[in-house]
Formats: C-alpha cells, structure tokens, sequence
C-alpha cells in the first residue's frame, strides 16, 4: 500500500475511445502530478497540480486532459490516442511546501491498439 | 535542476552493503539530493534525500561529499528484494518538479 491509489492497472484501448485514468492519495497532500514512462526511457513529467490549480503543463498533446477536482484525486481523461502513446502512467502527490518528497502510485499500464 | 551521472547498472553481493555512487558536479547550493528506486513494474519509491549533511532512515544512508559534488547511497546489508533501477536526481529548494534520467539498474545477487 503506498498511499497513493491508481486505477485501473491495466487498460487496452482503441485509437477511437475515451477512457480515463483515476488517481486518488491517502496522505493528505495538496500537489499532485501525473508522469509518463514509455518503454527505455525516463520518467516524463507531463501535469502539476497544486493546491487544485494546474501550475505545469510540459507540452502534452490535448489529446490527454487532466483533471483535479480536489486534493485527493486526480483523473487523466484520454480520447484519440495513437500506439505510441502506450506507457505506463504513473500518479504522485505531495506537500505543496519546499522539498516535500513526491510519493508514487503503482500506475496504470495503458496499451493503445 | 543540475544533472546527475550513475553508472547504468551494478551488481551487488546479497547481505552485503551496497554503495550507488552519483555524481551531480554542478549542484547548485539551494538543490537538494533525492533518490528514489523503481522496481520493475512498480511506480517509483522515495528512499532518502539530504542537502550537505549525511542522512540515515530506516531504508538506507546518505553520505554526501564536503563540496557536495558526489554522494553515495548505502543500502547496509542488500537484499533480493533491492534489486531496482535506482535513482539519483538533484531537486531546486521549492521546486515541484522532480526529474529523473536513467538511472542505475542495481542487481542483487545470492
């Protein structure tokens, strides 16, 4: 259990649906982040959320829209993907205060077809 | 945030300490050292993190060099269970932003 819930873990998806990605923390922190890890490369930061208002936006196609409705959650709604879009996405949150460590979800491994 | 080189893969003697090296020359003096492991098909997990002084939890110690351009983790009696990709990533005070690069991919051996 990491304190960082994300569902699901697995998702295959057509080029044509819309499906979304649900984060939620049990740690009571006021930032959360979603990030991209694409097979043999680093972990891409992709959205910032503090305090419920999108601080970082690191050039990522509109195809993918973030969503967070409070603290505790955080949704990725996807629609028109291509393969390459196929990751793992993984979720974190933290103290919204300096040097706050970030702690990460198990992600959800996503396949686009 | 200043780079950090580490090796791209170790291995290590289980029941052993293990020391990860990182390297980060051009840290600046309000970044702090993180580091975090990923085992595989898991999300990240925080490990320890320190500024100039030595840190030690439960999980593992931090020795940071004087001029604070290297450190070192030490996991002090390695298990299978540490085999991970290990990451070492230099943070600015107040930043939200963490970044990772590749990391060291550390294998525990029996």
């Amino acid at each position: 259990e990491t304190g960082v819930t994300q569902t699901p873990r697995h998702l295959v998806m057509g080029m044509t649906n819309k499906k979304s990605l649900k984060c939620e923390q049990h740690l009571g922190h006021n930032a959360m982040y979603w990030y991209k890890q694409s097979a043999k490369k680093p972990l891409e930061l992709m959205f910032v959320y503090s305090l419920e208002e999108r601080v970082e936006n690191n050039s990522v196609p509109s195809r993918f829209s973030p969503e967070c409705p409070n603290s505790s959650h955080l949704f990725l709604h996807l629609h028109t993907l291509q393969p390459e879009d196929s990751a793992l996405y993984l979720c974190a949150s933290s103290q919204n205060s300096h040097n706050s460590p970030l702690h990460f979800g198990n992600g959800t491994r996503l396949t686009v077809t | 945030d200043a780079k950090t080189t580490q090796p791209p893969s170790m291995d290590c003697a289980e029941g052993r300490a293990a020391n990860l090296p990182c390297n980060h020359s051009t840290i600046s003096g309000n970044e702090y050292v993180y580091w975090y492991r990923q085992i595989h098909s898991q999300g990240p997990q925080y490990i320890i993190h320190g500024l100039k002084n030595n840190e030690t939890n439960e999980m593992a110690s931090l020795i940071i060099t004087e001029d604070r351009k290297s450190s070192t983790l030490i996991l002090p009696h390695a298990t299978l269970r540490d085999t991970a990709v290990y990451y070492c990533i230099v943070r600015f005070y107040g930043n939200n932003r963490l970044a990772f690069g590749k990391g060291n991919q550390v294998v525990v051996i029996p």
